[in-house]
């Protein structure tokens, strides 16, 4: 199998304050982890690869001092959300690489709700 | 470059019918291609996968996919529909790599109710 959760699965916060929102690879090692955001009715919009023991690569457009990335190891990644606002509500969902056989499948997790008040 | 066409952002069938959902991608390589679904509040989760062997894929819960090269497309259909089978379903593609890894581009998806 391949299992990947995500905690907390809802989280509702104030503005100004920051969230951090935990992936982890359950049965597998994840040298590679990716956070999405998606958007009601929309599709998953890439933010960033979180690559364990080294800095994550963010996508255009993605604030990389505002969503902290922490690969700290084979099994986990963190997503911060700092000083958060009401537009960084959204639904982040993490998916974890795993390779084999010359193929890569992402394994996603659950996904976390963000509120911003 | 990579992209991913899913034809139809909502599709309606009855309990027993048929479902198809189409995608149509495009890949400067040759390409993996997926079909994700999401139910509400959750995450994706795999249904299939086409990495370069047989054509036609099988997948879970009855769902199946043929990579047909010369129109490439990856249609999705499953016999026939029910009512479980409501929820978001999303194309994916990838095989390009950039930075190290296959990064994967996702169609806008299709929302798929089932009706009784």
């Amino acid at each position: 199998g391949a299992v990947v959760s995500q905690h907390p699965s809802w989280v509702i916060c104030k503005s100004g304050t920051s969230v951090k929102i935990e992936c982890r690879s359950l049965d597998f090692q994840a040298t590679t982890m990716f956070w999405y955001r998606q958007f009601p009715k929309q599709s998953l919009m890439l933010m960033a690869t979180s690559n364990e023991g080294s800095k994550a690569t963010y996508e255009q457009g993605v604030e990389k001092d505002k969503f902290l990335i922490n690969h700290a190891s084979l099994t986990l990644s963190t997503l911060t959300v700092t000083s958060a606002h009401p537009e960084d509500s959204s639904f982040y969902i993490c998916s974890a690489r795993k390779y084999r056989g010359g193929t890569e499948t992402q394994y996603f997790g659950p996904g976390t709700r963000l509120l911003v008040l | 470059a990579q992209s991913v066409t899913q034809l139809g952002s909502h599709v309606s069938v009855s309990e027993g019918a048929l479902v198809l959902l189409r995608c149509n991608y495009s890949s400067s390589v040759p390409p993996y291609l997926f079909w994700y679904v999401q139910y509400p509040n959750q995450g994706l989760q795999l249904l299939l996968k086409y990495t370069s062997a047989a054509t036609l894929v099988k997948g879970i819960n009855g769902f199946e996919a043929e990579f047909k090269k010369s129109e490439t497309s990856f249609h999705l259909t499953k016999p026939s529909a029910h009512m479980s089978d409501a929820a978001e379903y999303f194309c994916a593609v990838s095989g390009a790599y950039s930075g190290g890894y296959q990064k994967v581009t996702f169609g806008i998806g299709t929302k798929l109710q089932v009706i009784p």
